[in-house]
């Protein structure tokens, strides 16, 4: 059974790093690209960030280009999203999700998601 | 970027009634065109990808089609569990998101 599973995210004031952690299992993790979609209080689902089975690709949304920083490590199966210098309209639910197949894919499966509240 | 823009914002029905949702692209993203539905408090389910392949365990009653910057998704007898919010998703160059369609009961 696929299983994504985020932590690290809670209460932060502006200006200030939070890294969130993604564990995956249940499925080859260094067979398929990884990304970070999130959603906003009572808003929709906006994508982060992506990155390649093999680090090769990465890509940001021009909200979070030079503040965040994606990375992954395949011997431990895990996703992570770097955030600095955040800001109070970063505040949303963070959900890690991987690709169906290699390009062009769809996210296949999702995890619950965590919590990131930008607040002084 | 790939604007992609969801019509109607919501739509008012009855079970058993027909749902056509609609994903328009700012440029083409061949059929790289997915659809999810996503329930309060819970992730988005992924149901059509490629424009109109249905994903494993979805219902015959959810379909999509499209190509190039037009798309549909297509309910043909709401059940119950389908009011929810759905959100098309362009793979053609990275990823955007649609604004969402909430399909409520009338």
């Amino acid at each position: 059974e696929v299983q994504l599973v985020e932590s690290g995210g809670g209460l932060v004031q502006p200006g200030r790093s939070l890294r969130l952690s993604c564990a995956a299992s249940g499925f080859t993790f260094d067979d398929h690209a990884m990304h970070w979609v999130r959603q906003g209080p009572g808003k929709g689902l906006e994508w982060v960030s992506g990155i390649g089975w093999n680090s090769g690709a990465i890509g940001y949304a021009d909200s979070v280009r030079g503040r965040f920083t994606i990375s992954r490590d395949n011997a431990k199966n895990s996703l992570y999203l770097q955030m600095n210098s955040l800001r109070p309209e970063d505040t949303a639910l963070y959900y890690c999700a991987k690709e169906l197949r290699r390009g062009n894919s769809p996210l296949d499966y999702w995890g619950q998601g965590i919590l990131v509240t930008v607040s002084s | 970027e790939t604007v992609l823009t969801q019509s109607p914002a919501t739509l008012s029905l009855s079970p058993g009634e027909r749902a056509t949702l609609s994903c328009r692209a700012s440029q083409s993203v061949s059929n790289y065109l997915a659809w999810y539905q996503q329930k309060p408090g819970q992730a988005p389910r992924l149901l059509i990808y490629d424009a109109s392949n249905r994903a494993t365990g979805i219902p015959a009653r959810f379909s999509g089609s499209g190509s190039g910057t037009d798309f549909t998704l297509t309910i043909s007898s709401l059940e119950p569990e389908d009011f929810a919010v759905y959100y098309c998703l362009q793979r053609s160059n990275w990823l955007t998101f649609g604004g969402g369609t909430k399909v409520e009961i009338k």
